[in-house]
């Protein structure tokens, strides 16, 4: 009965291999997103999707690419990966916006990414 | 600059005791979310408070938000050794400039009970 699942959970690769993480969400949400957190526990937020618009932060290499094939999903594609990729890759997902402000996130349980 | 700052960074306190961690934050939000984040998992939410609220309360929790500060603090009451986990504050501060919209995380505080 999991909210918002993540496949997989651990993943570890070669430095120049290209990955998926895959995302799930049963909730009916309009909006999904992927943070990244890194070793310090910092977490960033690096898309947003709505099946209308995808808002990408442009600090995000264009190695990262988003790809949704239905409101429910929002996998994660990454090109040529790099030492510094290395991370917790969570994925979110939320209803919307409701009167201009965005709601609560109900969050995955993370992908621990190690590139090697 | 980054949204969201925790204060403090860990905090270690005995069972039953009442813990209180802060956030500020630089923009306008429209809300502000307190997290909860347990050891290898993914984050829970814990509460949210409007831009025109000042006080919010959810079982053992009281969140204040002041605008006119910028900062938000999150009370927990009567600590119990399962509280211990990373707390993070998030903005919503709308659409920004280059930015994607999601939420903006502070570091967050590390809260340990002692049992």
């Amino acid at each position: 009965d999991t909210a918002v699942s993540q496949t997989p959970k651990y993943l570890v690769t070669q430095m120049g291999n290209d990955k998926s993480i895959k995302c799930e969400q049963n909730l009916g949400h309009d909006t999904m997103y992927w943070y990244k957190q890194d070793s310090k526990k910092f977490l960033k937020i690096m898309f947003s999707y709505n099946n209308k618009e995808l808002i990408i932060n442009e600090t995000v290499p264009n190695r990262f690419s988003p790809k949704s094939p239905d409101k429910a999903h929002l996998n994660l594609h990454i090109n040529s990966l790099e030492l510094g990729d290395s991370a917790v890759y969570f994925c979110a997902s939320s209803q919307g916006r409701l009167a201009g402000s965005k709601e609560t996130q109900y969050f995955g349980p993370g992908t621990r990414l190690l590139v090697l | 600059s980054q949204q969201g700052e925790e204060d403090p960074q860990a905090l270690s306190i005995q069972e039953g005791e009442n813990a209180t961690m802060n956030c500020s934050y630089k923009t306008s939000i429209n809300n502000l979310q307190w997290y909860r984040q347990n050891s290898g998992r993914g984050l829970v939410h814990l509460i949210l408070i409007r831009s025109n609220e000042r006080e919010k309360h959810s079982g053992r929790l009281r969140v204040t938000l002041d605008t006119s500060k910028k900062s938000s603090s999150l009370l927990i009451t009567a600590s119990r050794a399962a509280d211990t986990a990373s707390y993070f504050c998030a903005t919503d501060d709308g659409y920004s400039g280059g930015g994607a919209d999601g939420l903006t995380f502070g570091k967050g505080t590390h809260l340990i009970i002692q049992p």
